[in-house]
């Protein structure tokens, strides 16, 4: 089945700065590839996503690019924003339901 | 708001016991699915259903069972349960059949506590 690694587990940013947080997976039958924001006490909410027929997508100040070779995709954040701070999932999603790496806890520090 | 309702949102209980979660999606999904989050794992995919039936399987115990009512709600049972138990389970729908990509709209999760 499928298996996303998602690399840090923990980062830290002074407010202003970009954040960078990468994924991998292995099945390359894998099309559909979210990611998602939780905040404390909330549920994983859906920040943007990217298909396996584009390499790059962008929504302000939120950018995703896919390698499909290399089974990697990657979520940029610019500009951080103490509101930033939040634990964010990658997840990837081809014949079975989404599979979810072990996210990133993001701190912004003001 | 995500529009799905999951409750209990915390629960305490004894090893050995047995609990109920239950899961109301969005209005019109016919998705169901649960997750299981612990802090060490992530978000774990238990079990999906889809319009009552069963969709797919993930990572879910013997001693875990769930089901899909035809008004679309779900509960999750748990068995027998053990230390180890202890986690947040999410509940998501969606509203695009199984085959298909699409958000998943989460609940905020029953937070289990075993004692």
């Amino acid at each position: 089945g499928e298996n996303v690694e998602q690399h840090p587990s923990t980062l830290s940013v002074q407010e202003g700065d970009s954040a960078v947080i990468k994924c991998t997976y292995s099945d390359s039958a894998s099309n559909y590839f979210p990611w998602y924001k939780q905040e404390l006490g909330k549920g994983p909410q859906l920040i943007i996503d990217i298909r396996s027929n584009v390499g790059e997508k962008k929504d302000q100040r939120i950018a995703v690019t896919l390698n499909k070779t290399a089974k990697h995709f990657s979520l940029h954040i610019t500009e951080t924003q103490p509101e930033d701070s939040a634990v964010y999932f990658c997840a990837a999603r081809g014949n079975t339901p989404l599979v979810f790496g072990k996210g990133t806890r993001l701190s912004v520090i003001a | 708001d995500s529009g799905v309702t999951q409750t209990p949102k915390h629960l305490i209980t004894a090893t050995g016991q047995r609990v109920t979660l239950r899961c109301s999606p969005r209005s019109g999904d016919l998705s169901v699915y649960w997750y299981q989050q612990s802090l060490d794992q992530g978000l774990q995919f238990l079990i999906q259903y889809y319009n009552g039936e069963e969709r797919a399987k993930g990572n879910i115990l013997e001693r875990f069972s769930a089901q899909q009512f035809p008004d679309l709600h779900s509960e999750l049972n748990l068995s027998s349960l053990e230390l180890g138990d202890s986690a947040l389970y999410f509940c998501a729908s969606s509203v695009f059949p199984p085959a298909n990509t699409g958000e998943l709209f989460f609940g905020e999760g029953s937070r289990l506590t075993v004692l």
